[in-house]
């Protein structure tokens, strides 16, 4: 069954560190998503992409963030200034005609 | 503004019987609601899902029912077994958007042996 791959499965840095986040959607899959989820809340969308750009995103996806797509296969999600407020489990997902599929996500320590 | 929204954080049930887990939400734009199951560190995986032109979906042991004018859907587990432990969340999108999905709290369903 075709996956979202999602890479690294942890990472840690130290806080003000930009760090990027790696994602291969499922190759058929025109809809891209970043989510996240802080140890014991909801998971909370960030931003959707859609036909090469960002389509909607949500307070928490300020100028800290950013999404691109820098080739046919990856997507990424780069935080330019880590928070200690940034950790969290970060999960991308594609969707396509109703189908939607998360990858197993990245936890992001910041320290 | 929790649009959707899950009100029972656990639930227990024996292996064998029958797991009602509940969502109700408040966002009459949504049109597409889906199941999601977690563990732990762990991405959530799809179970089921259902358009608001349905009221019901069925896929081997997992059913889910939609009620549009009470704001409320069920997913009914039967027969419930020990590997069904796990976070269950349901989430809703409205079609004509990004489709981001809006996600409820979880309910944590413990299957006892």
């Amino acid at each position: 069954e075709p996956e979202v791959t999602q890479t690294p499965s942890h990472q840690v840095t130290q806080m003000g560190q930009e760090v990027i986040l790696r994602c291969v959607p499922i190759s058929n899959h025109l809809y891209f998503y970043w989510y996240r989820q802080i140890l014991g809340q909801k998971v909370e969308f960030l931003v959707s992409f859609y036909n090469n750009e960002i389509s909607e995103k949500s307070e928490i996806f300020d100028d800290q963030f950013s999404v691109e797509r820098p080739d046919g296969s990856n997507f990424t999600l780069k935080i330019r200034s880590t928070k200690l407020e940034d950790s969290a489990m970060y999960f991308c997902a594609s969707s396509h005609r109703g189908g939607y599929t998360f990858g197993s996500g990245t936890r992001l320590t910041v320290v | 503004d929790q649009q959707v929204k899950q009100n029972s954080p656990s639930l227990s049930v024996q292996e064998g019987r029958i797991s009602i887990l509940n969502c109700d939400y408040t966002n009459s734009m949504f049109d597409y609601f889906l199941w999601y199951k977690k563990y732990p560190a762990e991405g959530p995986t799809f179970l089921i899902s259902i358009s608001s032109i349905k009221d019901k979906n069925e896929d081997g042991r997992f059913t889910v029912f939609l009620n549009k004018s009470a704001k409320h859907l069920s997913l009914h587990i039967v027969p419930s077994q020990p590997g069904d432990s796990a976070v269950y969340f349901c989430a809703a999108y409205t079609s004509g958007s990004a489709r981001q999905l809006t996600f409820g709290s979880g309910t944590q369903l413990t299957v006892l042996p």
